[in-house]
């Protein structure tokens, strides 16, 4: 089963309203990732957490770390109909030099 | 620099054809990972390659799958013979460490 889950599968909202997606996994990590996949296209690297930190911004994204329960969310305040895209959670564990994706959100945001 | 770039974008063949997929990873990046995507098993990661040397093949699906990296500004990914659930979006990515991968565009394959 994948390392990464992500939940919900598809959120639907509108312009300007907010956007959380969740992110459950199994095993101890290193840092755990979140990227974005516009239709068509290769995934994007968005932000960063590593396994010591609770709490990350970069402009309208907002990560949560919460190791004690193996989950991690983003937030996407103020959304735009141009961050419609799915949005995947990686997670970088001991094992290998390698990311383990999780199954991804399909976010829209309507105008 | 251009990124990772992908060739073909697009691929239709027939069942049992050999096809060959390209990657150009960003210079000076050491890691090299093919991936694959299917609306059913989501983002799978097939083989990924280390300074040019393969560093673990787990994930390639069976014999039919192959890949090398023969430097460090290219690499291929190569299914013979080909078959109708070898449909995907093959990926390619490369990263300068173990943290952040950069995904080129995909390769969108069909096999009929």
């Amino acid at each position: 089963s994948q390392q990464g889950e992500e939940d919900p599968q598809a959120l639907s909202i509108q312009e300007g309203e907010n956007a959380t997606m969740n992110c459950s996994y199994k095993t101890s990590i290193n840092n755990l990732q979140w990227y974005r996949q516009n239709s068509g296209r290769g995934l994007v690297h968005l932000i960063l957490i590593r396994s010591n930190e609770r709490e990350k911004h970069s402009g309208r994204l907002r990560v949560t770390l919460d190791t004690s329960k193996k989950s991690s969310s983003l937030l996407i305040t103020a959304s735009r109909a141009a961050d419609t895209a799915s949005y995947f959670c990686a997670t970088d564990t001991n094992a290998g030099n390698m990311l383990t994706f999780g199954g991804g959100t399909r976010l829209m945001v309507k105008p | 620099d251009a990124g990772v770039i992908q060739s073909p974008r697009h691929e239709v063949t027939e069942m049992g054809q050999e096809v060959t997929l390209r990657c150009k990873p960003i210079s000076g990046h050491d890691y090299l990972f093919w991936y694959r995507q299917t609306m059913m098993r989501g983002l799978e990661l097939l083989i990924y390659f280390n300074n040019n040397v393969p560093i673990d093949d787990s994930g390639m699906p069976e014999d039919r799958f192959s890949a090398k990296m023969p430097n460090a500004s290219f690499s291929t990914l190569k299914i013979q013979p080909s078959e109708p659930r070898d449909s995907a979006v093959y990926f390619c990515a490369s990263s300068l460490d173990r943290n952040i991968q950069y995904f080129g565009a995909g390769t969108r394959l069909s096999v009929l």
